[in-house]
């Protein structure tokens, strides 16, 4: 059972570079979400989309943008990376509706240089 | 949202029963109780969910009080696999973002 799986697990930038996190779900969900989780904090929403073909800002929006490219995968982009970006990036998805559980992927750790 | 109140750490040891507490006091009729997990270097891990009545699942227990006001999530016999951090979040249906919420959540420790 595959469920959330995101890629790449680990990634290294430099300032100014670009570069778009992937995330992919099998089971069948309407929703999807970006995290991110810095140090010592609780997660954070950075974009989310309640269904395909929506997206929408999160807490956290500034620096990033999304694609919800079918039902099943929601890319996040970092268009010029800054060291303020380094954090762990989080996938969720789940069904429809805000008391439905989120699943989420293993996550992936961007150290921005 | 309403806020949740945890303890910072537990401490419990192997295959002994954990009580994670949380407190709600401001929960609304509508708020569902969630509860996650986060091991070492994962994302986080749906336990259980509950609105009124307790509920059982293969992971854990959701113990909630009559007033809905506290609850307690309860890991029958704890492993060295469930040392991991447990959020408690509320959940209320029809909020437009549907991002979870968490705050610091309970770090439990598993001692053999």
């Amino acid at each position: 059972n595959a469920g959330v799986t995101q890629t790449p697990k680990f990634q290294v930038l430099k300032t100014g570079q670009s570069m778009t996190l992937q995330c992919a779900q099998d089971m069948n969900h309407n929703s999807m979400y970006w995290y991110r989780q810095d140090p010592g904090m609780g997660l954070r929403l950075i974009y989310y989309s309640a269904s395909e073909g929506t997206t929408d800002k999160g807490e956290v929006p500034n620096g990033y943008n999304v694609s919800r490219l079918n039902k099943r995968e929601f890319s996040l982009r970092l268009e010029s990376a800054a060291p303020s970006q380094t954090s762990v990036y989080f996938c969720a998805s789940s069904l429809r509706g805000t008391a439905q559980p989120q699943h989420f992927g293993d996550g992936t750790r961007l150290s921005i240089l | 949202d309403a806020k949740t109140t945890q303890p910072n750490s537990m401490e419990s040891n192997e295959e002994e029963p954990v009580h994670l507490p949380c407190n709600h006091s401001t929960i609304s009729g509508t708020d569902y109780i969630h509860w996650y997990r986060q091991l070492p270097s994962q994302g986080p891990e749906y336990v259980i969910h509950g609105l009124t009545s307790n509920v059982n699942n293969r992971m854990a227990s959701l113990a909630i009080a009559e007033d809905r006001k506290s609850s307690t999530l309860i890991l029958h016999r704890a492993t060295l696999r469930d040392a991991a951090v447990y959020y408690c979040i509320l959940r209320r249906p029809g909020r437009s973002q549907g991002n979870l919420i968490f705050g610091k959540g309970t770090k439990l420790s598993v001692k053999p």
